[in-house]
């Protein structure tokens, strides 16, 4: 499995202010997919925003967005005017594109928990 | 939309039990997963299958087995459940390989505790 570091455990932010989850990956391949999931308290996982590596512009979804740095493995969400409704975990995920291998599994980091305070 | 659904929220075995954890998807997905969430590890992949009958061991499978008699349903068994085994087990399904279209969908969950 490839490894997927998110070494922010926990944030906090008020509400309408923006956050910055980081998030570093290690692989040796140089194609492949990047997500981060959201696990909002007792309810479903649910994707947020996808980057392709071969796709030098960042990836943005409403105020979503990534800042995608390849060289350094790097691959941070920026959450701007929070609101009280992105309260959750959010998870980052690598899936490599080798298409033969028919490979679609996820290696996901530990996991950020995000709090937006009113 | 894809729905992803599990036979159980909550679930309490006791050890030494066999417990079944069932998944179904609706939306005719090649491949279903079936992974363990827990405080401070995040997912941890234990058991894939890329069709009916197949199956691949992902990075956690000691202790599990997995069924896939059918295209929809993917099952998880713990042949003999031990108090290590409490965690939340998520499934998840993705459909045939597509550049633009390669999201994983998960089921709700089934939270497990091992007595």
């Amino acid at each position: 499995a490839q490894t997927v570091t998110q070494s922010q455990p926990e944030m906090s932010v008020q509400e309408a202010e923006t956050v910055t989850l980081s998030c570093t990956y290690d692989t040796s391949e140089s194609n492949y997919y990047l997500f981060w999931y959201k696990q909002p308290p007792s309810r479903q996982m649910i994707l947020v925003i996808r980057q392709e590596a071969y796709k030098q512009q960042n990836a943005t979804e409403n105020r979503f967005s990534v800042n995608f740095q390849k060289a350094a493995k790097s691959f941070s969400l920026k959450i701007s005017d929070s609101q009280l409704g992105d309260t959750a975990m959010y998870f980052c995920a690598f899936m490599t594109s080798i298409v033969p291998l028919n490979d679609y599994k996820l290696s996901f980091g530990a996991g950020t928990t995000v709090t937006v305070r009113a | 939309d894809v729905k992803v659904t599990q036979s159980s929220r909550y679930l309490v075995k006791r050890t030494g039990e066999k417990v079944f954890l069932e998944c179904v998807q609706d939306m005719d997905h090649e491949n279903m997963f079936w992974y363990r969430q827990d405080p401070g590890l995040g997912l941890r992949l234990i058991y894939f299958s890329y069709d009916v009958k197949m199956k691949e061991k992902g990075d956690i499978p000691e202790g599990y087995s997995v069924s896939r008699e059918k295209k929809e349903r993917f099952s998880l068994i713990l042949e003999s459940a031990s108090t290590n085994q409490t965690s939340m087990y998520l499934c998840a399904s993705i459909p045939s390989w597509d550049s633009e279209n390669n999201e994983q969908f998960f089921g709700p969950g089934t939270r497990l505790t091992v007595l």
